[in-house]
């Protein structure tokens, strides 16, 4: 199927582990990103690589690294994990970097404890 | 203020009646406004993009865009219990990289 997958779909964790969330297109998009959505559901975005080239980079803490591969896939890996970073986080990939829609994977739920 | 912003909801509409949802949005030089859907516990999915001024329509869907007026709006006809979602709209910003959503609007359609 043509995609976004991410994996996992459920993580489940304790404060100060490190961990790596994984994700990969198959739509042939060469712009990925990293969203975060909160409680609230306000879903706000975290990083946008175009082409494996970092082009967004919100005011989120370094303890956040995202990697790309190549341009199909964009992982993110998080530090020290806190529990304000509870949250469920959204890969996107889009046609190019200016005004095409996103398609978004199924999400993973971090909770952290 | 913020950058997007939609009421919170819940719009409660009776089924087959039409639901309204309105967004607005800061930057002026914005190009693109869609709206996504997204189900409890499940991801945004696009349902509707609108480029120019004017209404688009898909199916039961209508957007309508106002540049002037820094407004979008969806129209949803002939409500149906499995329209029950949020709404969500999202502005790519004048640099045209960047896609800002709203906090959503819940919209709720009672048989």
């Amino acid at each position: 199927d043509t995609a976004v997958s991410q994996t996992p779909k459920y993580l489940v964790t304790q404060m100060g582990n490190d961990k790596s969330i994984k994700c990969e297109q198959n739509l042939g998009h060469d712009t990925m990103y990293w969203y975060k959505q909160d409680s609230k559901k306000f879903l706000k975005i975290m990083f946008s690589y175009n082409n494996k080239e970092l082009i967004i980079n919100e005011t989120v803490p370094n303890r956040f690294s995202p990697k790309s591969p190549d341009k199909a896939h964009l992982n993110l890996h998080i530090n020290s994990l806190e529990l304000g970073d509870s949250a469920v986080y959204f890969c996107a990939s889009s046609q190019s970097s200016s005004n095409s829609p996103l398609h978004f994977g199924n999400g993973t739920r971090l909770t952290v404890t | 203020q913020k950058e997007v912003e939609q009421n919170s909801g819940p719009l409660s509409v009776p089924e087959g009646a039409i639901a309204s949802l309105n967004c607005t949005y800061s930057d002026r030089g914005s190009q693109s406004f869609f709206w996504y859907r997204q189900y409890s516990g499940k991801s945004p999915e696009l349902i509707m993009s609108i480029y120019s001024n004017g209404d688009k329509e898909d199916g039961r869907f209508t957007a309508q865009l106002n540049k002037a007026s820094q407004y979008v709006s969806l129209l949803i006809r002939d409500s149906q219990p499995s329209d029950s979602a949020t709404y969500l709209c999202a502005v790519f910003g004048a640099a045209g990289n960047k896609l800002t959503f709203g906090g959503g609007t819940r919209v709720l359609v009672k048989p």
